[in-house]
């Protein structure tokens, strides 16, 4: 069964400053992994994925990622973060049965 | 929007009573999704669906039951509702063309 892991529980950065999340994942195949992000009280939101080819993806609202398979991770980055990236932050990993496996999340705290 | 549908939004019961979650899509999604997000948990897979009649369970769906009768309807339902099920269920369907899920806006359950 795959698993993700979520080293940060929560990240305080500030506004304009870069941003990196970590995310581990355990699964024996080539993984289908995902970033999501939950504004509060809201429901969930796909920044982007990786299923296959150039290693470095690119999302929503200036965010990439990086599948390095070396390393089993897939670790999330903005160059330069916005107020309104205050968030939760989930990093998923998909299996070929289409199920999908979340982590606790990252709260992202945005400080002027 | 997905699409994505569910009710009740908010739903407050006792202990005992049977509680049944509805979720609804618009968009002949084959693979439809509940899960459960708790603080410290992220989110975890209570049941799945991948088709009419067809379903399976996730990694955690002791306690509950789901049933699709047709396409556009997957049901959640707590036979006998306890206090470790207070949480937000989130419904979710999957894209067959781009392989993500989208997400309803979330039930809050609180079992009293």
């Amino acid at each position: 069964a795959q698993s993700v892991t979520q080293p940060d529980i929560h990240i305080t950065v500030s506004e304009g400053a870069s941003l990196e999340l970590r995310c581990n994942y355990s699964y024996g195949a080539t993984p289908y992994l995902f970033w999501y992000v939950q504004s509060p009280g809201q429901g969930l939101q796909l920044l982007l994925k990786y299923f296959s080819g150039d290693t470095l993806v690119q999302g929503i609202k200036g965010f990439e990622a990086e599948f390095k398979r070396s390393q089993s991770s897939f670790n999330l980055r903005k160059p330069s973060v916005h107020w309104s990236d205050a968030a939760e932050y989930f990093c998923a990993v998909g299996s070929n049965d289409y199920k999908l496996s979340f982590g606790a999340g990252t709260t992202v705290t945005v400080r002027a | 929007d997905a699409g994505i549908t569910q009710s009740p939004r908010h739903k407050v019961t006792e202990t005992g009573t049977p509680v049944t979650l509805r979720c609804h899509q618009t968009e002949n999604h084959r693979y439809m999704y509940w899960y459960r997000q708790d603080p410290g948990h992220g989110l975890r897979l209570i049941h799945y669906s991948y088709g009419v009649k067809d379903t399976d369970k996730g990694e955690v769906s002791d306690g509950y039951s789901v049933s699709r009768s047709k396409t556009e309807d997957f049901l959640l339902t707590l036979e006998s509702a306890t206090s470790s099920q207070t949480s937000v269920y989130f419904c979710a369907i999957r894209s067959e063309s781009t392989g993500e899920l989208f997400f309803g806006e979330g039930s809050r359950l609180t079992v009293l």
